[in-house]
C-alpha cells in the first residue's frame, strides 16, 4: 500500500524566502506525482503534475522535481509572498488505477 | 467555463439519519472522484465512476456508504444512518478521463457535521 509522507507539517516564513517542500512515497512504481495547494474552506488547485518518465515541472515561480528511486519529491517556491499562504498537498497515482494518495499536508504561512 | 461544484456546502445532521451530497463535474469529464477528509489529514479515496458505472468503490468504509452517476454527470453520494465519525469534508473532483495525464479538478466540498 503506498504512503505519502510530507515534510514539515508546518511552516512559517517571512516574505521573500525560497522554500523547498518535501514528500516521499513507499512504493516507486507510480503514474505520476502531483502537488495542489488548499486554501482554508475550499477545494483543491492542481499546481504541479509530474508524469512518471518526467523529472521535473515548472510553472512560474513553482517548480517541482521527482526522484522515483528514491521515492522523493520537491516542491521548491521561489520569492515567497503572503498569498502564497495555504496547505501544500502532495498526491502519488499508483497501483492499479490512476487513483491518488495523499499525503498530510504543509501548512505555509508567508508573513509580510 | 463552470468549475466543479458541490451542494450543500454545509450539512449538519443527527447521529441516525441520512443524507445525500450532490457533485456536478466538468462538463464533459467522464471520471469522478469523491474523498472524504478529515480535519488535518490529506483527502482519502472513497469511490470513482467512469462514465455511469463505479469503476472502483475500494474505498467506501462500509455498506452505510453509497454513490450513484445514473446519466453519467451529477453524482450523489448517499450516508445511511449516519455517525458521527462520519463528519468529515466530502470532496468531489473530476477529469477529462482516468489516466496518468489528466489532473483531477476539485469542488469546494460540503462539510458534514453529524451531532
Amino acid at each position: 500500500k503506498q504512503e505519502v509522507t510530507q515534510i514539515p507539517a508546518a511552516l512559517s516564513v517571512p516574505e521573500g524566502e525560497n522554500l523547498v517542500l518535501n514528500c516521499s512515497f513507499t512504493d516507486s512504481a507510480i503514474y505520476n506525482l502531483q502537488w495542489f495547494r488548499q486554501d482554508p474552506g475550499k477545494g483543491l488547485t492542481s499546481l504541479l503534475l509530474i508524469q512518471s518518465s518526467q523529472r521535473e515541472q515548472t510553472s512560474g515561480r513553482l517548480n517541482a522535481s521527482l526522484d522515483k528511486s528514491s521515492g522523493r519529491s520537491t516542491l521548491y517556491i521561489a520569492a515567497s509572498q503572503p498569498g502564497d499562504s495555504a496547505t501544500y498537498l502532495c498526491a502519488v497515482a499508483s497501483g492499479g488505477s490512476y487513483i491518488p494518495t495523499f499525503g498530510r499536508g504543509t501548512s505555509l504561512i508567508v508573513h509580510p | 467555463g463552470a468549475g466543479v461544484s458541490q451542494t450543500p456546502s454545509n450539512k449538519v445532521t443527527e447521529k441516525g439519519k441520512y443524507v445525500e451530497l450532490r457533485c456536478d463535474p466538468i462538463s464533459g469529464h467522464t471520471a469522478l472522484y469523491w474523498y472524504r477528509q478529515s480535519l488535518g489529514q490529506g483527502p482519502e479515496f472513497l469511490i470513482y465512476f467512469q462514465g455511469t458505472g463505479a469503476a472502483d468503490d475500494s474505498g467506501l468504509p462500509n455498506d452505510r456508504f453509497f454513490a450513484v452517476r445514473p446519466e453519467g454527470s451529477v453524482s450523489t453520494l448517499k450516508i445511511q444512518r449516519t455517525e458521527r465519525g462520519d463528519s468529515a469534508v466530502y470532496l468531489c473532483a473530476s477529469s477529462p478521463r482516468v489516466s496518468g495525464a489528466d489532473t483531477q479538478y476539485f469542488g469546494p466540498g460540503t462539510r458534514l457535521t453529524v451531532l
